[in-house]
């Protein structure tokens, strides 16, 4: 039982292919996130989501797009892939009520590892 | 815009010795404080959070963190530490930006026997 799982758990392959990694939560939150983490353990917020509409969309290059069929899944795709895309990349999810955004703790997933040659 | 600097990349420690870690922040609003626990290759877990009330705050694994305004600190701290403590340590803060929470650099905690 899960609460944040993603898939794959480890991801190679060559630049200029296309990829997804796919994230389910089945903890009833309405806020997914995708954070993206170097190889020097920097943690930074690449999109959110609330209810499936996108709230923070934060500098990231157009290769990356997120999509959320619905409030349980937030997959990321990532387009014509570089080198410099190589990280470990967390889902994550925050309760509902828009008021407790600010305090909500997230839940994260284990990570995918992705690894581009 | 707010900001979080952790003061130490890597902290070594004995078992059994106590530990703090050092976390600085900055926000033009008034903030709510995280640290978070990353055990090798998995994702970060909540240790404690600061949200209103009493400066200091309990957490799970016996760490507890106290909120200093006027010095904008919450230092994580634990009186004696385990060699399963070993993890990177994260603090976060929320200054207002709706569901955006910016982490610090992080801290290698190594605990050696």
């Amino acid at each position: 039982d899960t609460a944040v799982s993603q898939t794959p758990k480890y991801l190679v392959t060559q630049m200029g292919n296309d990829k997804s990694i796919k994230c389910e939560q089945n903890l009833g939150h309405d806020t997914m996130y995708w954070y993206k983490q170097d190889s020097k353990k920097f943690l930074k917020i690449m999109f959110s989501y609330n209810n499936k509409e996108l709230i923070i969309n934060e500098t990231v290059p157009n290769r990356f797009s997120p999509k959320s069929p619905d409030k349980a899944h937030l997959n990321l795709h990532i387009n014509s892939l570089e080198l410099g895309d190589s990280a470990v990349y967390f889902c994550a999810s925050s309760p509902p009520d828009r008021r407790s955004s600010y305090n909500s703790p997230l839940h994260f997933g284990n990570g995918t590892r992705l690894t581009v040659t | 815009a707010q900001s979080v600097t952790q003061l130490d990349s890597q902290v070594p420690v004995f078992e059994e010795a106590p530990v703090e870690l050092r976390c600085n922040y900055s926000s033009s609003v008034s903030v709510y404080l995280f640290w978070y626990v990353q055990y090798p290759n998995q994702g970060l877990q909540l240790l404690l959070k600061y949200l209103s009330g009493s400066t200091l705050v309990k957490g799970i694994n016996g760490f507890e963190a106290e909120f200093n305004k006027s010095q904008t600190s919450f230092h994580l701290r634990k009186p004696s530490v385990h060699i399963s403590d070993t993890a990177e340590y994260f603090c976060a803060v929320n200054g207002g930006s709706n569901y955006k929470l910016t982490f610090g650099k992080g801290t290698l905690l190594t605990v050696n026997p």
